[in-house]
């Protein structure tokens, strides 16, 4: 069965204090993973879209990789603002997307 | 180039009543997918149309049913809410070029519905 398990569930960093969220993802004929951020009482804002094992985005202070069975959101120096929850969707060939549960992160001023 | 629009974005309903929900895709964008969020379940899948046809669904009860229209809008409907029906609904559009592309998502604000 197709799954998509994000993790830590949550993250407390210092701003300034770099980090790495991780999705680890099990679907058959990955078509795409994607990152979306998400405030609270909101939809999911767009992040990054990855389809190939090696593949690599940037946007500011984060930075999405993938392999064959994870991916990472790399978070560089992050400030207060960043405090949202991240989450990792995986697209397999029968048209569903499987979404994680997020991760919760907190940057401390 | 204006987003996913959600109407209405907040509503209450008593149990057994029926509610219906909307959703206008990004102009162009010829796939609608709908998803429910509840904080114990994050983010459900519930259905995917791409041109007025239905390619999935999730494991959800027939209460939910969706369609869409020849414009790309879609609609969902669910018939006699449970209190466990409160939720936020969120619609998602893509590009979907092709009936198998993996494009990208957006999302919209989400409807808020709550059951009492």
């Amino acid at each position: 069965e197709d799954q998509v398990t994000q993790s830590p569930e949550a993250l407390r960093l210092q701003e300034g204090e770099s980090s790495s969220l991780n999705c680890s993802y099990t679907v058959s004929g990955l078509r795409g993973l994607f990152w979306y951020r998400q405030d609270p009482g909101k939809g999911p804002e767009f992040l990054f879209t990855l389809y190939s094992a090696g593949e690599e985005k940037e946007k500011e202070r984060l930075k999405a990789t993938l392999t064959k069975k994870e991916s990472f959101l790399h978070i560089t120096a992050p400030k207060p603002e960043d405090s949202a929850t991240y989450l990792c969707a995986a697209r397999g060939g029968g048209f569903k997307t499987i979404f994680g549960a997020g991760t919760r992160l907190f940057v401390k001023a | 180039k204006a987003g996913v629009t959600q109407t209405p974005r907040y509503l209450i309903k008593t149990r057994g009543q029926q509610v219906t929900l909307s959703c206008s895709p990004i102009s162009g964008h010829r796939s609608v997918s709908w998803y429910q969020q509840t904080p114990g379940q994050g983010l459900q899948f519930l259905f995917e149309y791409f041109s007025e046809t239905q390619r999935n669904k999730g494991n959800f009860p027939g209460r939910f049913s969706g369609r869409q229209f020849s414009n790309s809008r879609s609609e969902m409907n669910v018939s006699t809410l449970e209190l466990g029906d409160s939720a936020l609904y969120l619609c998602a559009s893509s590009l979907a070029k092709t009936s198998g592309s993996a494009d990208t998502q957006y999302f919209g604000p989400g409807t808020r519905l709550t059951v009492l």
